[in-house]
């Protein structure tokens, strides 16, 4: 059981590139969610999914898109990065109250 | 404005004795807070959930209580180990937010020898 993982662990972008952070759980969980955590902030939530095929914005959502095509899988893109989007990036999985992250994505926007 | 507030600075504590961190939120309406503990470099773990209407809950050397007249929760180490060292933070989920969590910024806790 892998848990919650996350590809790839670190990046470095320049300002207008995009990229697609991976994030996977072998759980069978419905909800998964995507956070960024920031230096003296709590996690705010990016967006979030119920289900399979269903996505939601969460707290911070502008810049970032999402989609979760299979139940297992849960994609984050980002269409033109900006240095703002500097960040380490956290997917979590739940089944009920309890979430379970993955290890996090650095990532570096020049 | 919705906050949940943490102590920015680290305790620094010496094995053996208990660590106590705080948790003050405010204009939440909680159905449950839950404590997760993060390690550098690493995703945050759960530890424990305690609902409204719980005063408080035990697991092992770990204890949280819950006061929602306060609006605070407090987390305690009993027994602190070097191997407690580590970032706690504290998570909100509110009757209208449906299961998503609002954290807290985390506090460091070093324990020492």
């Amino acid at each position: 059981n892998a848990g919650v993982t996350q590809t790839p662990k670190f990046r470095v972008l320049k300002t207008g590139q995009s990229m697609t952070l991976l994030c996977a759980q072998d759980m069978n969980h419905e909800y998964m969610y995507w956070y960024r955590q920031d230096p003296g902030m709590g996690l705010r939530l990016i967006h979030y999914s119920v289900g399979e095929g269903t996505t939601a914005k969460g707290e911070v959502p502008d810049g970032y898109n999402v989609s979760r095509l299979k139940k297992q899988n849960f994609l984050l893109g980002l269409e033109s990065a900006a240095p703002s989007q500097t960040s380490v990036y956290f997917c979590a999985s739940s089944s009920g109250e309890t979430q379970y992250f993955g290890p996090g994505t650095r990532l570096l926007v020049l | 404005s919705q906050k949940i507030e943490q102590n920015s600075e680290a305790l620094n504590i010496q094995e053996g004795k208990t660590a106590t961190l705080t948790c003050n939120y405010t204009n939440y309406s909680p159905a449950y807070l839950q404590w997760y503990r993060q390690d550098p470099g690493r995703g945050p773990v759960f530890l424990l959930l305690i609902r409204e209407n719980e005063k408080e809950k035990r697991k092992e050397r770990l204890k949280v209580t819950f006061d929602t007249t306060l609006k605070q929760s407090l987390f305690h180490i009993t027994a602190s180990q070097p191997a407690d060292s580590a970032t706690y933070l504290c998570a909100l989920v509110t009757t209208d937010s449906w299961g998503k969590l609002q954290f807290g910024a985390g506090t460091q806790v070093v324990v020492t020898p």
